[in-house]
């Protein structure tokens, strides 16, 4: 069964920071592109970051460019993201992702709440 | 890059069919045939529903369909169900600097 795992969400303060982690089973995790997808209380999906399966080539959104930081093991069959400089506006539910091509999420973490408050 | 235009709310009786409909400009949907829709039930993980405008993954009962014209993408729940209320999303490919857009979302009621 393919399964993605969040863990590393909490409480933190402006301007600090925290490294979400995100373990997969169930799939060969070193041929897939991982994503990073968030929500904010009552609001909607926003996508946050990717990182290519080979090259591990990585884009981000312009609202955490410069801030933000996705990776990944293959060995250990584990997807991060490090999060510096945090703002309130990044509350939010994030998920990992699972990339089909093209262009769509086939699988999804059940996404662990970081809350950004002082 | 702004979220794509959906309505906040549809619904219909069991049995009956809805359609939620997703706008957007011509460099989203218009440009491309990568358009995807989520499921999301309260308090879960989005599920994958739709790819490539129409086509279903494994496990995703035919009552549910994607068209594209123009620029507008459309979901359309057939036959609906009351296990089929929940919030859904689009989602598009926008080109490589901010490739993936999500919609504005809508909720579906069953009434």
């Amino acid at each position: 069964e393919v399964q993605l795992v969040e863990s590393g969400g909490g409480l933190v303060q402006p301007g600090g920071s925290l490294r979400l982690s995100c373990a997969a089973s169930g799939f060969t995790f070193s041929k897939y592109w991982m994503f990073w997808v968030r929500q904010a209380p009552g609001k909607g999906l926003v996508w946050v970051s990717y990182i290519r399966s080979d090259d591990f080539i990585t884009t981000y959104a312009d609202s955490v460019k410069g801030r933000f930081t996705i990776s990944r093991d293959n060995a250990k069959n584990t997807l991060y993201l490090q999060m510096n400089d945090l703002r309130a506006e990044d509350t939010a539910v994030y998920y990992c992702a699972r990339g089909m091509w093209p262009y769509s999420f086939d699988c999804w973490g059940q996404g662990t709440l970081v809350t950004v408050s002082s | 890059q702004s979220a794509l235009t959906q309505p906040p709310s549809a619904s219909g009786s069991p049995g009956q069919s809805v359609t939620i409909s997703c706008s957007v400009t011509s460099s989203d949907v218009g440009g491309y045939n990568y358009v995807s829709w989520y499921q999301q039930h309260p308090g879960k993980a989005p599920k994958l529903m739709i790819y490539e405008v129409s086509k279903r993954p494994s496990g995703v009962p035919d009552r549910f369909s994607g068209s594209k014209s123009g620029n507008t993408a459309s979901l359309t729940v057939s036959g609906l169900q009351a296990e089929d209320e929940a919030d859904y999303y689009c989602c598009s490919y926008a080109g490589s600097n901010n490739p993936y857009v999500f919609g504005t979302g809508t909720k579906v009621t069953v009434l």
